[in-house]
């Protein structure tokens, strides 16, 4: 089975501020990765998927990028409404999600 | 608009059985696999099994393979979950997820874009 990592598991930051959070797999997945994000008592939002595409809707201050094990989704300017918790997940091989990264205020 | 609305959740004694129902609505359910994914109180997501549109292709987690059936009925545009010998660790909300069937580059890109609300399932004496 592929497991999936994030770091880093939280992190504090202000509005405005670049965010970025790493998410790794144990073996090569291409570009099959999803990013998600998760209000708390809401369902998850898909942000971006195969690594670098966004999702219809989601605004471009969101990115991701990287393949094979690596890859990171950027915030570019963290906003109010951005506060959650964000996870990984791949889609190589059924699915798996990453143990996710909380995002607060600092 | 699309739906996805879960119901059948409940509080179950160990060893016990219960079954989920997803109602989709706004969009053709026969043509988009479907999931299950669930998530323990406080922690994070976890993928429980996948079903293809026509059935042919059915995926479980290692935690509930053997335990959990998956299945769906495109005439009543519903997917079930069949939960048995249910466990504690089982406690849980459960979604469903569409698989959006997106395709990048003309390779299929799995991804969850439309999740129903939840609906807790509680396994305790």
């Amino acid at each position: 089975d592929i497991q999936m990592t994030q770091s880093p598991s939280s992190l504090s930051a202000s509005v405005g501020d670049r965010v970025t959070i790493t998410c790794r797999a144990s073996q090569s997945i291409s570009s099959y990765l999803n990013w998600y994000q998760q209000k708390p008592g809401k369902a998850p939002k898909l942000l971006i998927y195969a690594a670098s595409s966004l999702q219809s809707g989601v605004p471009s201050r969101f990115s991701g990028s990287g393949s094979g094990t690596d890859f990171t989704l950027t915030i570019s300017s963290l906003q109010p409404e951005d506060f959650a918790t964000y996870y990984c997940q791949q889609s190589y091989s059924t699915f798996t999600f990453g143990p996710g990264t909380k995002v607060d205020i600092k | 608009e699309v739906q996805l609305v879960e119901s059948g959740g409940g509080l179950v004694k160990p060893g016990g059985s219960l079954r989920l129902s997803c109602a989709a609505s706004g969009f053709t359910f026969s043509s988009y696999s479907m999931n299950w994914v669930r998530q323990a109180p406080g922690k994070g997501l976890e993928w429980v099994s996948s079903i293809s549109s026509s059935s042919s292709y059915i995926y479980y987690a290692d935690s509930v393979k053997g335990r959990f059936t998956i299945s769906r009925d495109n005439a009543k545009n519903s997917l079930y979950l069949q939960m048995n010998s249910l466990r504690a660790e089982d406690t849980a909300v459960y979604y469903c997820a569409r698989d959006f069937g997106m395709k990048v580059a003309g390779i299929a890109a799995p991804g969850f874009d439309y999740w129903g609300q939840g609906t807790l399932v509680t396994v305790s004496s």
